[in-house]
């Protein structure tokens, strides 16, 4: 599976969106990219994930560039409890189903 | 989305003892599930794939006679961590895989998840 790089730590406004990129340089054609957030001391939480178009749920939207070697994630009203380690992964569906975490990004939403 | 659970949630023990981790799927059947170790600071490490009545599959560097993983059930996977030393000590991460998750590809459904982990202290 594709490595992924992310920026080690970002902070944003609370009320503000929170765009956390990540870069997939390498990922192939079936390979999917997706979302995890970690809250301090707790499992990781899903949440998105998408091929090659944009995607959006409850909790956030995903752009994927048109080339797919890069993608952002955005949170588009941050609040307090977004606070977290954001883990972008890519993974192809099928497989091993298993996951490789990178290093993440460390997202601080300020009061 | 579905459950998963992880008992204890922490625990404290002596060295040289060995400590059980469980695992389940409280509302689906797991065929696959995986552990996961975090130290301090640090993002999630693979240590081993367990698929339900087979061997389970250990990364690289992972030693297989320390970390016995057994996956008797679909919605059971256990952890041991055998001998238990100090540098044992760590956040132990499971996740189980829903079969029926990939058959609805989409931004909201997901196929994989995860446990609250378990915090060993091994003193």
């Amino acid at each position: 599976d594709a490595k992924t790089t992310q920026p080690p730590s970002m902070d944003c406004a609370e009320g503000r969106a929170a765009n956390l990129p990540c870069n997939h340089s390498t990922i192939s054609g079936n390979e999917y990219v997706y979302w995890y957030r970690q809250i301090h001391s707790q499992g990781p939480q899903y949440i998105i994930h998408g091929l090659k178009n944009n995607e959006t749920n409850e909790m956030a939207s995903l752009i994927i560039t048109e080339d797919r070697k890069s993608s952002t994630l955005i949170l588009p009203h941050a609040t307090l409890r977004d606070t977290a380690v954001y883990y972008c992964i890519v993974r192809r569906l099928g497989g091993t189903y298993k996951y490789i975490f990178g290093t993440g990004t460390r997202l601080k939403v300020l009061a | 989305g579905a459950v998963v659970s992880q008992h204890p949630s922490r625990v404290i023990c002596k060295s040289g003892t060995s400590v059980k981790i469980e695992c389940r799927s409280l509302d689906f059947q797991a065929t696959t599930m995986f552990w996961y170790r975090q130290f301090p600071k640090q993002s999630l490490m693979l240590m081993a794939t367990s698929n339900e009545g087979s061997k389970a599959t250990y990364e690289q560097g992972v030693e297989k006679d320390k970390f016995l993983i057994n996956h008797a059930s679909l919605t059971l996977s256990t952890l041991t961590v055998t001998s238990a030393h100090p540098e044992d000590s760590s956040f132990y991460i499971c996740s189980a895989r829903d079969p029926q998750g990939g058959a609805l590809p989409g931004p909201s459904y997901n196929e994989q998840f995860f446990g609250p982990g378990t915090r060993l202290t091994v003193l």
